[in-house]
């Protein structure tokens, strides 16, 4: 069983475009959490989504930041006209229910996003 | 979610037994402790997860005081790949996201 996949794993964007980051959970898992640390600091959520809906997206930037997971394929975070605060590692985990005490997040390797 | 105090950092001797406390005094009755590390760059790993009672799995020990106020947790024997970030959780059995504080910066040397 393969863990949770991201891509790409370093991607560079100049300030205005667009980023575009893909995860694919764990096979069974329906439950995806995106997670961002900026550079020197810790981890913070982003959003939790379960196949087709958003359950929590309280820590997303108001603007330009969207996510998405779809019934069939990856989990997608999009981020508009990026800016140099948006450089950070992005983290995507999956986990086949919410009971954080019976089933774990599993987290992928992140990507690295760098906007010039 | 009850919010936890760890040391900024912390050395260990390869071979030798590493403790990492946590404090987590505000803690509620139905919130459970978790230790995740990060090792440089990679995305966080869960390690072990306990309410009440000590827990021992493969990799680690947790150890939670009676009045559940603190907590240690055990790497027993360290190896320099357990060099990571230890970030010690406190969240509900059913939750949405974890709260990751600043970690303990864990350093084991040869």
């Amino acid at each position: 069983n393969a863990g949770v996949m991201q891509n790409p794993r370093h991607l560079v964007r100049r300030r205005g475009q667009e980023a575009r980051l893909r995860c694919s959970p764990m096979k069974g898992h329906s439950h995806v959490y995106w997670y961002r640390q900026l550079p020197e600091e810790g981890l913070k959520f982003m959003v939790y989504l379960q196949k087709e809906n958003i359950i929590d997206e309280s820590g997303m930037p108001k603007e330009r930041f969207s996510a998405e997971f779809p019934k069939e394929g990856p989990s997608i975070l999009r981020i508009q006209q990026v800016v140099r605060g948006d450089s950070a590692a992005y983290f995507c985990a999956s986990s086949p229910t919410p009971y954080l005490a019976r089933d774990e997040q599993f987290f992928g390797p992140g990507t690295r996003l760098t906007v010039l | 979610d009850a919010k936890t105090t760890q040391p900024t950092s912390m050395d260990c001797a390869e071979g030798r037994a590493a403790n990492l406390p946590c404090n987590h005094s505000t803690i509620s009755g139905n919130e459970y402790v978790y230790w995740y590390r990060q090792i440089h760059s990679q995305g966080p790993q869960y390690i072990i997860h306990g309410l009440k009672n000590n827990e021992t799995n493969e990799m680690a020990s947790l150890i939670i005081t009676e009045d559940r106020k603190s907590s240690t947790l055990i790497l027993p024997h360290a190896t320099l790949r357990d060099t990571a970030v230890y970030y010690c959780i406190v969240h509900m059995e059913y939750g949405n996201k974890l709260v990751f504080g600043a970690g303990t910066i864990l350093r084991v040397k040869s």
